[in-house]
């Protein structure tokens, strides 16, 4: 498997701007997570899905910030406007139960960095 | 509200000794701990993890010990090598890590000089 795919690697937009990030999860994984990372506030979680369906959306910033999972291979995540207290690595992450390590994994994409000018 | 807290930003350390790595969180409904670490421009990578019921988790030059009565976990590295300069982040879930739903802290971002 090629683990989770995020686009795009780098995305330089203007203030007011529309920016969608995707993300395919790795096949198989229920789960989907989508977290941003800032200096100040380190890895924070956006938004998770279980089996499609977004489970909790708390940490979603404002109703700039929308994100679907319309199938099990693939994931959006939506700022509309942006601004540039929105730039910070973007990343998607999936996982599933495993009895082995008894408990859910994650594993993550090499990430989104969005600069918002 | 910073529930997952790593308050040394940064550690330096000299190749082969070892290397402490901290992390306080304050729910205590956190029942599931992990060590994730990350390599510039590449995302977090699991390392290890440990459940509440246990006081220590240990692979290979990694050892994660948890304190429950202060709330407290650390990351040992025995011994440290230069591959090891990363960040490290600590996570913590509610739900024992069946989700997967973790929070995480700011990280450490560990240099081992040679």
């Amino acid at each position: 498997d090629a683990g989770v795919i995020q686009s795009p690697r780098h995305e330089v937009t203007e203030m007011g701007q529309e920016v969608t990030l995707r993300c395919k999860p790795i096949s198989g994984h229920d789960y989907l997570f989508w977290y941003r990372q800032t200096m100040m506030r380190g890895l924070e979680l956006l938004i998770y899905f279980n089996n499609n369906v977004p489970i909790d959306d708390s940490g979603m910033p404002e109703d700039r910030f929308s994100a679907k999972m319309p199938n099990a291979s693939f994931s959006t995540l939506k700022i509309q406007p942006s601004e540039p207290r929105d730039s910070a690595v973007y990343f998607c992450a999936s996982s599933s139960y495993a009895e082995s390590s008894g408990a859910n994994v994650l594993t993550f994409g090499a990430g989104s960095r969005l600069t918002v000018l | 509200d910073q529930q997952v807290k790593q308050n040394s930003p940064s550690l330096s350390v000299q190749e082969g000794r070892i290397s402490i790595l901290n992390c306080d969180y304050t729910n205590s409904m956190f029942d599931y701990f992990l060590w994730y670490k990350k390599y510039p421009a590449e995302g977090p990578t699991f390392l290890i993890s440990i459940s509440s019921i246990k006081d220590k988790n240990e692979d290979g030059r990694f050892t994660v010990f948890l304190n429950k009565s202060a709330k407290h976990l650390s990351l040992h590295i025995v011994p440290s090598q230069p591959g090891d300069s990363a960040v490290y982040f600590c996570a913590a879930s509610p739900f024992g890590g069946n989700t997967g739903k973790l929070i995480f802290g700011q990280g450490t971002t560990l240099q081992v000089k040679p």
